[in-house]
């Protein structure tokens, strides 16, 4: 079964670091571009950041920019998102995605996990 | 703020048809796919049309796709219960370098 599920979420501090993981299954995870896309409660959707196949190649959101930052290990069949200086309004659900090859749609969600910064 | 424009709602009644518009412009849907995404409550985000028009499997006739211009719409036919969710349309925007999410639009069978 073709799966990913996120883990790492957490409450954090402002100002605070924290490291999202995303395990990939069911599917040879080194040949897909892979997001992560959030949700602030009661809001719509949000892209946040891609990473290429291989990890040589990312791209940010603006929000975003500086200070998360993507990366995978496909020897693990993992992807991640550090987060540091967060701000209350990087509180959502986080979720991972699969881009599907040869056009930019996303055909795999995981669950999602929840960051809560907050003092 | 979401480059992609979407009415927040829509409804009918169950068996009736529903169309979802999603507005952008030259650098995004003009020159790019678009897909579309359903969310039920409490659940991630579902793909429901890919390539503007085409279904990935397991997703029903009954939706739709089509874009022309800068505009790509969603067509929901036989309304049902089960459909009631939040609805998204999605693309790659060129200028920018990030993929860009509409405005979302809430599904509501009367």
């Amino acid at each position: 079964e073709v799966q990913l599920v996120e883990s790492g979420g957490g409450l954090v501090q402002p100002g605070g670091s924290l490291r999202l993981s995303c395990a990939a299954s069911g599917f040879t995870f080194s040949s897909y571009r892979m997001h992560w896309v959030r949700q602030a409660p009661g809001k719509g959707l949000v892209w946040v950041s891609r990473i290429n196949s291989t990890g040589s190649s990312t791209s940010y959101a603006d929000s975003v920019k500086g200070r998360f930052t993507i990366s995978r290990d496909n020897a693990k069949n993992t992807l991640y998102l550090q987060m540091n200086s967060l701000r209350a309004e990087d509180t959502a659900v986080y979720y991972c995605a699969r881009e599907r090859l040869y056009d930019p749609s996303m055909d795999v969600w995981g669950q999602g996990t929840t960051v809560t910064v907050s003092s | 703020q979401s480059v992609l424009t979407q009415p927040p709602s829509v409804s009918a009644a169950p068996g009736q048809k529903v169309t979802i518009s999603c507005s952008g412009s030259s650098s995004n849907i003009g020159n790019n796919y678009v897909s579309w995404y359903q969310q039920l409550p409490g659940t991630a985000p579902k793909l429901l049309i890919y390539d503007n028009n085409r279904r990935p499997s397991g997703i029903p006739d009954r939706f739709s796709g089509s874009k022309s211009a800068t505009s790509a719409t969603l067509g929901i036919t036989g309304l049902q219960t089960g459909d009631e969710a939040d609805y998204y349309c999605g693309t790659w925007d060129s200028s920018l370098s990030v993929y860009v999410f509409g405005t979302g639009t809430k599904v509501t069978v009367l």
